[in-house]
């Protein structure tokens, strides 16, 4: 059903370190979102990209950065984990201005920190 | 920051009953969308509806918008064993510049007995 594909599937890091997490927005679709989802909340905006700049950030940290490559696939990088970052990563594409549109949401990446 | 707030956060009922769940917002916006999320997994975009539209149908689903009131309902007609999911609604601002989001509620849990 869904054309966005997250990798990995499931991740578990030390506190301390750092992860990429990787994403495949749908075909034709030229914008990404990211969103944190902890256990039993809503999606969280951590920021999007369009056509390869930053287009928007919620509020997150420093550490929490990202890249968009010309094929628009998507990776969200976090550095120095902290516990609190245990969470479902979620990757959202969508054709141009995604508001006024629906997302077409990956199936998450679903990261544990220790 | 959470926009959206549903209730109830948790619902159950028998499969044939109808499901209403309930959405209030704070600011102006677009429009609003509702998502379903299945086990923690990605969500699936169900509709649309924008701020000058008042009712908007689609299969078994009917939402409604209220915008003196900031709330919006979602309707699950007949319902089924596969409606079981959490259900978001989630505001779009209503302005398209950088940092425009969608901004996702807590969820509802719609639990359907067989």
């Amino acid at each position: 059903e869904t054309g966005v594909t997250q990798s990995p599937t499931h991740l578990i890091k030390t506190r301390g370190q750092q992860v990429t997490l990787r994403c495949s927005s749908q075909s034709g679709h030229n914008t990404v979102s990211w969103y944190q989802q902890a256990l039993g909340q809503g999606p969280q905006f951590i920021f999007q990209y369009y056509r390869e700049e930053e287009n928007g950030r919620g509020n997150f940290p420093p550490r929490f950065s990202g890249l968009q490559f010309p094929n628009y696939s998507s990776e969200l990088n976090v550095n120095a984990l902290e516990l609190d970052d245990s969470a479902l990563y979620l990757c959202a594409s969508s054709l141009n201005i995604p508001i006024l549109s629906g997302y077409t949401f990956g199936s998450g990446t679903r990261l544990t920190v220790v | 920051s959470q926009q959206g707030e549903e209730d109830p956060q948790a619902l159950s009922i028998q499969e044939g009953e109808n499901a209403t769940m309930n959405c209030s917002y704070k600011t102006s916006i677009n429009n609003l969308q509702w998502y379903r999320q299945n086990s923690g997994r990605g969500l699936v975009h169900l509709i649309l509806i924008r701020s000058n539209e008042r009712e908007k149908h689609s299969g078994r689903l009917r939402v409604t918008l209220d915008t003196s009131k900031k709330s919006s309902s979602l309707l699950i007609t007949a319902s089924r064993a596969a409606d079981t999911a959490s259900y978001f609604c989630a505001t779009a601002p209503n302005y398209t510049g950088a940092n425009s989001k969608l901004t996702f509620g807590k969820g509802i849990t719609l639990s359907v007995r067989p």
